[in-house]
Parts: C-alpha cells; structure tokens; sequence
C-alpha cells in the first residue's frame, strides 16, 4: 500500500497549457507538501498545507495554485505551463519529524 | 538564508565504507536527515538525527554530527552496489516537514 502517491508519474504537454497533479496519502498526516526538482536534482519546497490551510507558500508564481480538499490530498494545479517549470514535482506528507515522499511526476514543457 | 551544502560525486569499491559530508548554516536546525534517491524514484528517508545528539548508528548507516561546526556525516559501512544512488542531507526547524536541501552526493559503487 503506497504511503504518499502522485498521479501522473509522467507529464508532456505543450507551453501554455494547464495541468495539474494529484497527490494522495493514506498515513492519516496533518501537513502535505509540494517540492520541487530541477535539472540539477536540486530540491525546493514550494508550498504546505496544515489539515487544508495554506502555512508556506515559498515565493512561488502565482500560476501555480495548491489546493487541498482535505487533508488527505495536496493537489497542485500550474497555469500557462511555461519551458521553465520542467521538472520532477515532489509531493510529500509529515506528521512531527519524519516526512515522507511520493515518487514524484516529471513534468516536460515542450 | 539558510544553506546546506555538499559535496557532488563520491566513489568508493564494493565492500569499502563511504563517507558523505554536508555542512550546514542554520544554527537553529533542530533535525537533520539524509535521504537517498535511487535513479527515476522518489526520496526514501535513511535516518534522522535531533541537533542535541552527535551520533547515530543504524545497522550499516552512522550519523555524525559536529554542532560546533555545523557539520553532519553519513557513514555506510561495508557498501554494495545497491547503495549507488543521491544522497541528500537537509534539516529541518521543529516542524519537520519543511526541509531544506543539499546539492546531493551522486554515490558511486564500482565492483
């Protein structure tokens, strides 16, 4: 049974376009979160959720909008898809210190 | 700001002990963790250790840390070519979730 589980795993679509990712966890967690990935493998967190409520939102652009309809989901939702939002989104679930994550959708911006 | 860093590449033989180095600038951090990322997969989480201790030992895996220097290790004793993959050093304040990352160590294991 998946812990923390992103669909899709894969994700090509064209500039402009709207997408959105979904993320689920079973493990009965109050906080979610978004990272994400570049090409470099370097990892930033984008956004958190505390049982539905927005606590960070790391200066990300406002085409990219989480939406939580309970605490069991983080879903992310990119508008206008631009080339530079090509990467390996993360979602990831903690309740206290150990966070865990999803295995991630490589989003390709063509 | 806050910062971690490590080193990018590390090499070792089959049956040797690797050792991954991070060093970090929040003095604040209450948690520190490594995770591995095996190629194509997510972020599996090895250990943790609080910032009030300076070692950790889990099987194969030993955590250091110099809280002086804001500096944290990780050991794999007797590593195998399983053990090829990213690791990444982060810490955290006293919500863990909120992580910050390293550049992560691509850890190579020749036979």
């Amino acid at each position: 049974d998946t812990a923390v589980s992103q669909t899709p795993k894969y994700l090509v679509t064209q500039m402009g376009n709207d997408k959105s990712i979904k993320c689920e966890q079973n493990l009965g967690h109050d906080t979610m979160y978004w990272y994400k990935q570049d090409s470099k493998k370097f990892l930033k967190i984008m956004f958190s959720y505390n049982n539905k409520e927005l606590i960070i939102n790391e200066t990300v652009p406002n085409r990219f909008s989480p939406k939580s309809p309970d605490k069991a989901h983080l879903n992310l939702h990119i508008n206008s898809l631009e080339l530079g939002d090509s990467a390996v989104y993360f979602c990831a679930s903690s309740q206290g210190v150990e966070a865990f994550f999803g295995q991630g959708t490589r989003l390709t911006v063509v | 700001g806050e910062d971690v860093e490590q080193s990018l590449f590390l090499s070792v033989r089959e049956g040797d002990s690797s050792v991954i180095n991070c060093t970090y600038t929040d003095s604040s951090s209450t948690y520190l963790y490594w995770y591995k990322q095996e190629p194509g997969a997510g972020l599996q989480l090895l250990t943790y250790i609080f910032s009030n201790m300076d070692m950790k030992q889990d099987q194969r895996l030993t955590v250091l840390l110099n809280k002086k220097d804001k500096h944290l290790s990780l050991r794999i004793a007797d590593t195998q070519t399983g053990d090829s993959a990213i690791y990444f050093c982060a810490e955290s304040g006293n919500q863990g979730g909120k992580l910050i990352f390293g550049q992560g160590t691509e850890l190579s294991v020749k036979p």
